[in-house]
């Protein structure tokens, strides 16, 4: 059974460096990704980044220049970091894997994390 | 970035009557291939998401056959054939045709 665990500071004061780690067990393969999706309060879903476990890396635009994702060699814990952290950065931040399903031809989210609340407050 | 509409925002409905909820994007969503890069997923109450359709109409695995995905191209639909009480939730659809992938507004289903 796949699973998937968020961890990190529930508390970051504005202007620092959230850190998230997200610990994978029961399913990582050459053929996943994994990714990180944040969702403000009472809104929805935002993409941030993805990290292949052939080290292919992808992130959004509008927060690339303040964000790093990446694994360890053994692609079971999958890290993110988001710097200069404002209140606009409080959200529940989920990872999932991404793997391409049967007859699929693209990743899909198979498998979600719980989600961790992050509240950027002094 | 490719704009994903939903509408419904908030759909009230009758157990056992079907509902639907639209999805358009902004550009086209199908590759030369005929494949629509669209998925669909499911946040019940104090859960995370989770897949149903991907390919805008394949259901995933262990998804019940009351829902259904259609659409092409940059308009799409989720069906529900009849609506059970663990239907509720936000229903969200998203683009993977173009990066960043991004989400529509997400379409709250509750039973009236």
């Amino acid at each position: 059974q796949v699973r998937l665990q968020a961890s990190g500071p529930g508390l970051v004061k504005p202007s620092e460096t959230l850190s998230l780690t997200c610990s994978v067990s029961g399913g990582s393969s050459s053929r996943h990704c994994w990714t990180w999706n944040r969702q403000p309060p009472g809104k929805g879903l935002e993409f941030i980044a993805y990290i292949c476990n052939d080290g292919n890396t992808n992130y959004n635009p509008s927060l690339e220049n303040r964000v790093t994702v990446s694994a360890d060699t053994s692609k079971t814990q999958i890290s993110l970091q988001v710097t200069s952290v404002t209140a606009a950065d409080t959200a529940v931040y989920y990872c999932a894997r991404l793997a391409i399903p049967p007859s699929g031809t693209y990743h899909v989210h198979d498998y979600w994390g719980q989600g961790i609340l992050v509240t950027v407050s002094p | 970035d490719i704009v994903m509409t939903q509408s419904p925002l908030s759909l009230p409905v009758t157990p056992g009557e079907p509902a639907s909820i639209s999805c358009r994007s902004s550009q086209s969503l199908q590759r030369s291939n005929g494949d629509n890069f669209l998925d669909w997923y499911l946040q019940k109450p104090g859960q995370s998401p989770q897949l149903l359709i991907y390919l805008g109409s394949t259901r995933a695995s262990g998804v019940p056959d009351r829902f259904s995905g259609s659409g092409s191209g940059t308009d799409f639909t989720l069906k529900i054939s009849r609506v059970e009480a663990e239907d509720v939730g936000v229903y969200y659809c998203m683009q993977a045709h173009q990066a960043p992938r991004t989400f529509g507004q997400g379409t709250r289903v509750e039973i009236k």
